[in-house]
């Protein structure tokens, strides 16, 4: 079946800088992907869809300025946190679609940002 | 994001016992549902999922139940097992759009 792995599982950082969450489609093409947040005992947010090739689109509420998202292939996406603060903590999942198909969402194991 | 950011409730079942988890879903215009499970610091696994145009699927031990004159869903889990302790969402697809909302979700607690 689909895979997406997600990578890292867990980081810590500290305030001010930056972090990477990688995205990949193991074994399909994803030509959309999606980044969602989970605060502890909370629903997944939609953060933003992922294109590939193209620009991503932010959710109301999002900023695109700290949350940048790169798809630049169509087994990769990257989520990357800058200038991390406190209230940035919390679980980070994506979800890939294939290209052939809207309907066959596969999620990845999540990453759990600590911001020190 | 357009989730609805509650605290979860939970219910709690014997095990052996079915359990009936609820949602709400807010586009009417929505054609595509799901349910996940969710155990804790994971992200979600399919279980099941059903298009507008019917109101019952089943799958192993597990039952979806859409209305949508009302907008809600249910999922039905048959003699439940502490494996099936997690939280349960349910999410929706509106057309065209593509993008999966999820739902506040429901924790299911099973005892033995």
């Amino acid at each position: 079946g689909a895979v997406v792995s997600q990578h890292p599982s867990w980081v810590i950082c500290k305030s001010g800088t930056s972090v990477k969450i990688e995205c990949r489609s193991l074994d399909f093409q994803a030509t959309t992907m999606f980044w969602y947040r989970q605060f502890p005992k909370q629903s997944l947010m939609l953060m933003a869809t992922s294109n590939e090739g193209s620009k991503a689109t932010y959710e109301q509420g999002v900023e695109k300025d700290k949350f940048l998202i790169n798809h630049a292939s169509l087994t990769l996406s990257t989520l990357t946190v800058t200038s991390a603060h406190p209230e940035d903590s919390s679980f980070y999942i994506c979800s890939a679609v294939p290209g052939s198909s809207s309907y066959g969402y596969t999620f990845g194991s999540g990453t759990r940002l600590t911001v020190v | 994001g357009e989730s609805v950011g509650l605290h979860l409730p939970t219910l709690s079942v014997q095990e052996g016992d079915n359990s009936i988890i609820n949602c709400a879903y807010s586009n009417s215009a929505s054609d595509y549902f799901i349910w996940y499970k969710q155990e804790s610091g994971k992200g979600p696994q399919f279980i099941i999922d059903i298009r507008s145009n019917m109101d019952k699927r089943q799958g192993q031990r597990v039952t979806v139940l859409l209305n949508k004159t009302v907008k809600h869903l249910s999922l039905q889990i048959a003699a439940t097992q502490p494996g099936d302790s997690a939280v349960y969402f349910c999410a929706e697809i509106s057309g065209g759009y593509n993008k999966l909302i999820f739902g506040a979700g429901t924790r299911l607690a099973v005892h033995p």
